[in-house]
């Protein structure tokens, strides 16, 4: 099975902290992407990525950016964290004309 | 554009019951759709793909219909475990695209 690793369940920050998220995955999965997830918006994409190096925006890419320097690794950086970032974020990666496999998520609380 | 609608719910039967979620999307020439699952607090995982032909896995039976453009969910014989949210998703843009996810419709089965 695909697995798809995020850092950390939990993260407390204080505002104006830059954060790092990571995901990991072990599949040589070309496609990872990272998502945020709130109550009553579903899902949203906010960077994705098709190789290494290679990065596109998504829906909601402000405030944020990504860096994927080897295949199996996404980063997702908060560059100046603020309170309407907390969320749960949820990293995925995906083999060709298949479905996502979701990390377990990073719930996300900027105080 | 890319729209993916879903009736949110809840949908509250009994145990045993048969129930039915639709989907509808807009703008999309893909071959296969998906349905995952999530349960609360966790990340949304895999459930079924959607083909031309339809799908079926136990209990669970997934249909597609292009001309008229949504994506149903049949589930039978309803178990307290299948209480979740259940997520439609679409793809867009070939085998490299991207997924668009349905804000879900929640489902609780009673005893």
């Amino acid at each position: 099975d695909v697995k798809v690793t995020q850092s950390s369940r939990y993260l407390v920050k204080r505002t104006g902290e830059k954060v790092f998220l990571e995901c990991v995955q072990d599949m040589d999965h070309e496609n990872m992407f990272w998502y945020r997830q709130d109550p009553g918006l579903g899902l949203r994409l906010i960077y994705f990525s098709y190789d290494v190096k290679m990065k596109e925006k998504g829906d909601i890419p402000e405030g944020y950016s990504v860096s994927r320097e080897k295949k199996e690794r996404f980063s997702l950086i908060l560059e100046s964290a603020s309170t309407n970032q907390t969320s749960m974020y949820l990293c995925a990666s995906r083999d060709r004309g298949h479905g996502y496999t979701f990390g377990s998520g990073t719930r996300l609380t900027v105080v | 554009r890319k729209e993916v609608e879903q009736d949110p719910g809840p949908f509250n039967v009994p145990e045993g019951a048969t129930v039915a979620f639709n989907c509808t999307y807009s703008n999309s020439a893909s071959q296969s759709f998906f349905w995952y699952r999530q349960d609360c607090r966790k990340e949304p995982k895999l459930l079924m793909s959607v083909y031309s032909s339809g799908n079926e896995d136990g209990r669970f039976t997934a249909q597609l219909n292009r001309a008229s453009q949504y994506i149903s969910l049949l589930i039978r014989d309803s178990k307290l475990s299948d209480s979740a949210t259940y997520l439609c998703v679409v793809p867009y843009g070939g085998s490299q695209g991207n997924l668009i996810f349905g804000k879900g419709t929640k489902l609780s089965v009673k005893p």
